[in-house]
């Protein structure tokens, strides 16, 4: 069985800082993982992806994740913060071999203060 | 792009209404999904379908239906309306096994709100 788990519903950072958005996720099979980002009244839109190659994984909008087996995580980074960036982040697993149907976790909404 | 589309983007409806939002894809992609959001921002899967013919519930009870009579269609219905259906609603759809990695792709939503 599959599931993710995103540490903090909410995440404050000033423009230009580090954005930390933390994912870790349970999987009994290699794992396909996935960051979407939804903006207000949108439907979600991938930000980046794993899917067994590189494990530093580079994205849309400058943001990078880092697949860890050791750690079971995907946390995902941005080096400087914009306001743009204000959004809800969803971390989303899927199961190699297995139906495919991803497991999300509950969000984390970014907070970008100027 | 995504070229996934929902109507209606909002609708208000009184209760006992029925209604059907609707979810087309010109992707071909097998599989397609329902999610409801609730104002959390949590996405619970109601519905989903590997394809013509089928259809599955989801991991959320839900009093709605779905058909899936053609590759690119995907509606959902709720015959009586109530104010506890009240959420956005997101449509996805992905690759079916083949090539297929549980990437959605999503629809930009409707958003139901029962008075």
């Amino acid at each position: 069985a599959q599931s993710v788990t995103q540490l903090g519903s909410h995440v404050s950072v000033s423009e230009g800082a580090l954005v930390l958005l933390r994912c870790n996720y349970s999987s009994s099979v290699p794992p396909y993982l996935f960051w979407y980002v939804q903006y207000p009244n949108q439907g979600l839109q991938l930000l980046l992806k794993y899917t067994s190659a590189a494990t530093l994984v580079k994205g849309i909008n400058g943001f990078e994740a880092e697949f860890k087996k050791s750690e079971t995580s995907f946390h995902l980074t941005k080096p400087s913060a914009h306001m743009s960036d204000a959004a809800e982040y969803f971390c989303a697993v899927s199961e190699a071999g297995g139906s495919y149907i991803p497991t999300f976790g509950r969000g984390t909404s970014l907070i970008v203060h100027p | 792009e995504a070229d996934i589309y929902q109507t209606p983007r909002y609708l208000v409806i009184g209760t006992g209404k029925k209604i059907t939002l609707e979810c087309s894809q010109t992707m071909g992609h097998d599989k397609m999904y329902w999610y409801q959001q609730d104002p959390g921002m949590e996405l619970h899967l109601i519905h989903y379908s590997y394809g013509v013919n089928s259809t599955e519930k989801g991991d959320l009870s839900s009093e709605s239906t779905v058909s899936r009579i053609r590759t690119e269609h995907f509606p959902l219905t709720l015959e009586s309306a109530r104010p506890s259906h009240t959420s956005q609603y997101l449509c996805a759809s992905s690759r079916g096994k083949q090539g297929g990695t549980g990437e959605l792709f999503f629809g930009e939503g409707s958003r139901l709100t029962v008075l």
